[in-house]
């Protein structure tokens, strides 16, 4: 079946522009995450999303990063007034309820230039 | 909160050699432990995890890690390494019975040399 998928898969935006960045789960997959890849780091976590319920948001760095859940499904991470230090690999992952085992998408590079 | 150190940011090791990455925790409440990989310019893949039961715990492509609660490690392991198995692994820690947010390691890049 098809796996995470996230769009697009690279983006170059200019400082102090917004960008949205999509992720497609598994269907059927009730948990989203969303992560942040910065280059000899590991993984940072942003937000995750489970069922109906609130979103854990602890993770994102500052009031320009928001994120949203439609349907219980597709998930975009919007990113406003980019600054250089945005610039990262931007990580979606899904799994099961109840489940620790997540699948992660390919992947979206954002270059603030 | 949980914390993890991976001790080597790159290992370079010949074909059919053997190969462990060192991974090692801090935490104060009992943990769940994973090793994921990630292949270039993909996502990470799961190799195997550590819930409960035994310590040694076999994963994929020939990868396992023994946990070991009194060193607070979870080191991973192959006997023999391919060309293929180059790529970035990550170890991760969550707590157990309760976050599924795993806390990620800044990884170790696994080189295999001809």
């Amino acid at each position: 079946g098809a796996g995470v998928s996230q769009s697009p898969s690279n983006k170059v935006t200019e400082k102090g522009k917004d960008v949205e960045l999509r992720c497609d789960p598994i269907s059927g997959h009730t948990a989203l995450y969303w992560y942040r890849q910065s280059l000899g780091q590991g993984l940072e976590f942003l937000i995750y999303f489970q069922g109906n319920s609130a979103p854990d948001k602890s993770g994102l760095p500052s009031d320009r990063f928001s994120a949203e859940r439609t349907g219980g499904s597709v998930s975009t991470l919007t990113i406003q007034r980019t600054q250089q230090e945005d610039s990262a690999v931007y990580l979606c992952a899904s799994s099961l309820d109840g489940s620790y085992e997540q699948y992660f998408g390919p992947g979206t590079r954002l270059t603030v230039t | 909160a949980q914390s993890v150190t991976q001790l080597d940011s790159q290992v370079p090791v010949f074909e059919e050699a053997p190969v462990e990455l060192r991974c090692n925790y801090s935490s104060s409440v009992s943990v769940y432990l994973f090793w994921y990989v990630q292949y270039p310019n993909q996502g990470l893949q799961l190799l195997l995890k550590y819930l409960s039961g035994s310590t040694l715990v076999k994963g994929i492509n020939g990868f396992e890690a023994e946990f070991n609660k009194s060193q607070t490690s979870f080191h991973l392991r192959k006997p023999s390494v391919h060309i293929s198995d180059t790529a970035e692994y990550f170890c991760a820690v969550t707590r157990s019975g309760g976050s599924y947010i795993p806390t990620f390691g800044r990884g170790t890049s696994l080189i295999v040399h001809p």
